[in-house]
This record gives structure tokens, C-alpha cells and sequence, in this order.
């Protein structure tokens, strides 16, 4: 069974850092691209960035591009999100996503998604 | 404002069809890109619903069905149940912006 479980979410002020991991289980996470997509409250769904299996590619929206560096360590099989300068428009439940085969990195889709873990940005 | 459009609500009876439309654009559904749909409970994480436009992952009641043309596409939901309500988003790529889009979301309520 596909596990996907974020952490690391908080309470940080603006301009300040947070790293968020992704624990996957249940597939060979090496061989699948994974993605980050966050949901403001109330609001509706935003794709933030995305890497390939190897971690060599990597993808990033425009609103987060510059602040935000997603990784993966293969070994550990753990998905990460390191957000730096960050806003008070990055407050957001932040969902880890699986990219399946069928799919590219460049033009994903989803197939399983973690719980989500939610970062508040305010002073 | 989202880059595909969808309908903020739909509502229909128990049992009824309902469509929820995503009307996007030449860089994104017009260009050819697929359109994948997502659901999403209250309180709970999306979880794929149509993918390619038109397939359903395993598991997923064929009362679910999608479609695309041209630069919109729609997913139908027919025998309409109570456990349907929630929230639905279309999903595509746009080569504007080199990235994934999703639709603003459409609230489905069941009466």
C-alpha cells in the first residue's frame, strides 16, 4: 500500500525558513517523480514544484521559484521541501503527490497524495 | 483567478446526472494536454478520480466519466449519491507557464 506522510509544517514568521519532509513507503520510490502541491485555506489547490526519480530535474512554479528547493534522498526514501524567505501567501496545507509512470515529470498528474502537513506564515 | 475555469458550485438531486465543466485554453487543454480530475472530501486529501482525459484509476465507480474538446473538458457524474459531495478540480499543464494548472474548484452539493 502506497503511504505518502508529511512533516515539518509550522508556525514561522515572514522571511523565515522551514524544511518539510515526505515519508513514502509502500513502492519503489526511486523509479517515480514526485511533486509538492499546497492549498491556502478556504482555498483551491496550486502546483508548486515537482523532480524526476534520479532527483537530476526539478520543476518549480513561478510563484516559488527563487525561495523554495524540493529534493529527494532515494536512500531514505523521503521527499523534501526546504522554503526559504518565506510569505504570508505561502501559508498553506503543503500535500506530497506521487507521479506515476504514465505520467512525465513535466506534465504530471497525481495518483496518490500524503495527508498534508500545514504551514502558517504570520508574525 | 485560476488559469482553467470551472464552475464554483453544482448541485443536483440523488440519483441525477451532473457535469462540471473546465474551460481552459491554446496553452493548455487547447495545446493537446491532457486533463486529469481530482476529488476531494471534506478534510481530506485529493484523490484522483479521471486521468488521460478519460480513464479511471481502479477503484473509482464508472459513474465517474470525462471528457475533452477543444479547449474545455467536463466530468459527468451520474446516479448521483449522498457520499459524492465535495469538492472537484480539473488538473492540466500550461506551456505559458511551463507548469501544472489546476481549475479553482467546484463545489458539488448533493440535495
Amino acid at each position: 500500500e502506497v503511504q505518502l506522510l508529511e512533516s515539518g509544517g509550522g508556525l514561522v514568521q515572514p522571511g523565515g525558513s522551514l524544511r518539510l519532509s515526505c515519508a513514502a513507503s509502500g513502492f519503489t520510490f526511486s523509479s517515480y517523480a514526485m511533486s509538492w502541491v499546497r492549498q491556502a485555506p478556504g482555498k483551491g489547490l496550486e502546483w508548486v514544484s515537482a523532480i524526476s526519480g534520479s532527483g537530476g530535474s526539478t520543476y518549480y512554479a513561478d510563484s516559488v521559484k527563487g525561495r523554495f528547493t524540493i529534493s529527494r534522498d532515494n536512500s531514505k526514501n523521503t521527499l523534501y521541501l526546504q522554503m526559504n524567505s518565506l510569505r504570508a501567501e505561502d501559508t498553506a496545507v503543503y500535500y506530497c503527490a506521487k507521479i506515476p509512470h504514465y505520467a512525465t515529470v513535466t506534465t504530471p498528474y497525481f495518483d496518490y497524495w500524503g495527508q498534508g502537513t500545514l504551514v502558517t506564515v504570520s508574525s | 483567478q485560476s488559469v482553467l475555469t470551472q464552475p464554483p458550485s453544482v448541485s443536483g438531486a440523488p440519483g441525477q446526472r451532473v457535469t462540471i465543466s473546465c474551460t481552459g485554453s491554446s496553452s493548455n487543454i487547447g495545446a493537446g494536454y491532457d486533463v486529469h480530475w481530482y476529488q476531494q472530501l471534506p478534510g481530506t486529501a485529493p484523490k484522483l478520480l479521471i486521468y488521460g482525459n478519460s480513464n479511471r484509476p481502479s477503484g473509482v465507480p464508472d459513474r465517474f466519466s470525462g471528457s475533452k474538446s477543444g479547449t474545455s473538458a467536463s466530468l459527468a457524474i451520474s446516479g448521483l449519491q449522498a457520499e459524492d459531495e465535495a469538492d472537484y478540480y480539473c488538473q492540466s499543464y500550461d506551456s505559458s507557464l511551463s507548469g501544472s494548472v489546476f481549475g479553482g474548484g467546484t463545489k458539488l452539493t448533493v440535495l
